[in-house]
């Protein structure tokens, strides 16, 4: 799986759009994009994932570019609620013999403030 | 309603001793894993199971042995806890995954605390 990049943390102000980024630039074309988040004292959280096209549902959307080099997570209006660590990885769908684990680097702790 | 249960959510023992974790999941999947997520924050990855077999051991110690008896519980067995072992444990589930399809999503338990004294 590609290696991804995370700026370690950032701050965002309530109600305002969080815009969290992530390098991949060895991804491969068959490589998907997720994004996961863990909350204080909570197990991860899926929140999207996408391969070329940019993806949005009820949680966030996320804009990849078109070289597939880097994605961006947006939550388009945080709430304190979405303090979090938020993961970036890079993966390709597995036979099911290979097993489906992910590999989770750092991630961006996002701090939310009122 | 609750999709990856684990039991317990604290688990405080003492070196030496022997401990269980369980963990079910109601969603229908197939495939369960444990993770171990370590003072620094790390999450790893420890076992695979797709349908009751194991698919994936990354390095674990034989210390750890999980054990399926079914396809919706994945509990975890613990000889001889020292106290490297004290972390958090997570339990995920996800479909069974094939080439043509990419439903990878994972769903997480609420994890559980151990801390081996």
């Amino acid at each position: 799986d590609a290696k991804t990049t995370q700026p370690p943390s950032m701050d965002c102000a309530e109600g305002r759009a969080a815009n969290l980024p992530c390098n991949h630039s060895t991804i491969s074309g068959n490589e998907y994009v997720y994004w996961y988040r863990q909350i204080h004292s909570q197990g991860p959280q899926y929140i999207i994932h996408g391969l070329k096209n940019n993806e949005t549902n009820e949680m966030a959307s996320l804009i990849i570019t078109e070289d597939r080099k880097s994605s961006t997570l947006i939550l388009p209006h945080a709430t304190l609620r979405d303090t979090a660590v938020y993961y970036c990885i890079v993966r390709a769908p597995r036979n099911f013999n290979a097993g489906n684990m992910l590999t989770f680097g750092g991630g961006t702790r996002l701090m939310v403030k009122p | 309603d609750t999709a990856v249960s684990q039991t317990p959510k604290y688990l405080v023992t003492q070196m030496g001793n022997d401990k269980s974790i369980k963990c079910e999941q109601n969603l229908g999947h197939d495939t369960m894993y444990w993770y171990k997520q370590d003072s620094k924050k790390f999450l790893k990855i420890m076992f695979s199971y797709n349908n009751k077999e194991l698919i994936i051991n990354e390095t674990v110690p034989n210390r750890f042995s999980p054990k399926s008896p079914d396809k919706a519980h994945l509990n975890l067995h613990i000889n001889s806890l020292e106290l490297g072992d004290s972390a958090v444990y997570f339990c995920a589930s996800s479909l069974r995954m094939g080439l043509a399809k990419n439903t990878d999503t994972q769903y997480f338990g609420p994890g559980t605390r151990l801390t081996v004294l």
